[in-house]
C-alpha cells in the first residue's frame, strides 16, 4: 500500500533557528512530490520535486528529493512566527496519478 | 483573479442527514478535487474531476458522491452522515495539465460538524 510519512509530526523552535522537515515515502510509479504550507485553512503551494537532487529555493525555503532513498527535505533557515503552520508533503503516484499526502509537520516558531 | 471558493464555510448536521458541498474553482481552471482533511488521517483524496468527468476517485464509501457541472463549478454530497465524516472538506482546482501533475489552488475549505 502507498504511504507517505513525515517527520517529526510536531516541531517547537525559536525565532532565527533553522528547521529541516522530513518526508519518506513508498509508492508505486512515483511521479513527483509536492510541499504546501497550511496556516489556517487553505494549503498554499511551496515547491513541486520531480528528479533527485536538484534543489528547489524560495527565500529562506528550500527542499531537495532523493530518489533512491525515497524522502525530500524541506529546509527553513532563520525561521520567523511566520513560519509556524503545518506543512504537508504530498506523492503523485501510481497509474492513476492520486495524490497521496502525509500527516503534516506542524511546526511552532517562538519569538 | 478571485481564488476558490467553497460554501458553506460551516455547517452542522445530525446523523443520518445529508450534505452538500459547493466549489467554483479559479477561472479558467477545468479540474476539480476534493480532500477531507481529518487530525487522525490527514489529507485523504475524495475525487477529481475534470471537464464534467470523474477521473479519479479514493477510498471512500460510496455515500460520498460529487459531479463537475459545465462551468467547471463542483459539488459533492455525503449521505446518511455518520459521526466520522466530521471533517474539513477541501477543495482544489488547477489548469487543465496532465492528471495528477500541476499545483493545485486550494479553497478556504466547508468545516462539517455531524452531531
Amino acid at each position: 500500500e502507498d504511504k507517505v510519512v513525515q517527520s517529526p509530526l510536531s516541531l517547537v523552535v525559536h525565532e532565527g533557528d533553522t528547521v529541516t522537515l522530513n518526508c519518506s515515502y513508498e509508492v508505486t510509479n512515483f511521479r513527483s512530490l509536492l510541499w504546501y504550507k497550511q496556516e489556517k485553512k487553505a494549503p498554499t503551494f511551496l515547491f513541486m520535486l520531480t528528479s533527485s537532487g536538484i534543489e528547489k529555493k524560495s527565500g529562506r525555503l528550500s527542499s531537495i528529493l532523493d530518489k533512491k532513498e525515497l524522502f525530500s527535505i524541506l529546509n527553513i533557515t532563520a525561521t520567523q512566527t511566520g513560519d509556524s503552520a503545518v506543512y504537508l508533503c504530498g506523492i503523485n503516484a501510481g497509474n492513476n496519478r492520486k495524490l497521496i499526502w502525509g500527516l503534516g509537520t506542524s511546526l511552532a516558531v517562538n519569538p | 483573479k478571485a481564488g476558490v471558493t467553497q460554501t458553506p464555510r460551516y455547517l452542522i448536521k445530525t446523523r443520518g442527514q445529508q450534505v452538500t458541498l459547493s466549489c467554483s474553482p479559479i477561472s479558467g481552471h477545468r479540474s476539480v478535487s476534493w480532500y477531507q482533511q481529518t487530525p487522525g488521517q490527514g489529507l485523504q483524496f475524495l475525487f477529481e474531476y475534470f471537464s464534467e468527468t470523474q477521473r479519479n476517485k479514493g477510498n471512500f464509501p460510496g455515500r460520498f458522491s460529487g459531479r463537475q457541472f459545465s462551468n467547471s463549478r463542483s459539488e459533492m454530497n455525503v449521505s446518511t452522515l455518520e459521526l466520522g465524516d466530521s471533517a474539513l472538506y477541501l477543495c482544489a482546482s488547477k489548469t487543465g495539465e496532465a492528471a495528477g501533475t500541476g499545483e493545485l489552488f486550494f479553497g478556504e475549505g466547508s468545516r462539517l460538524t455531524v452531531l
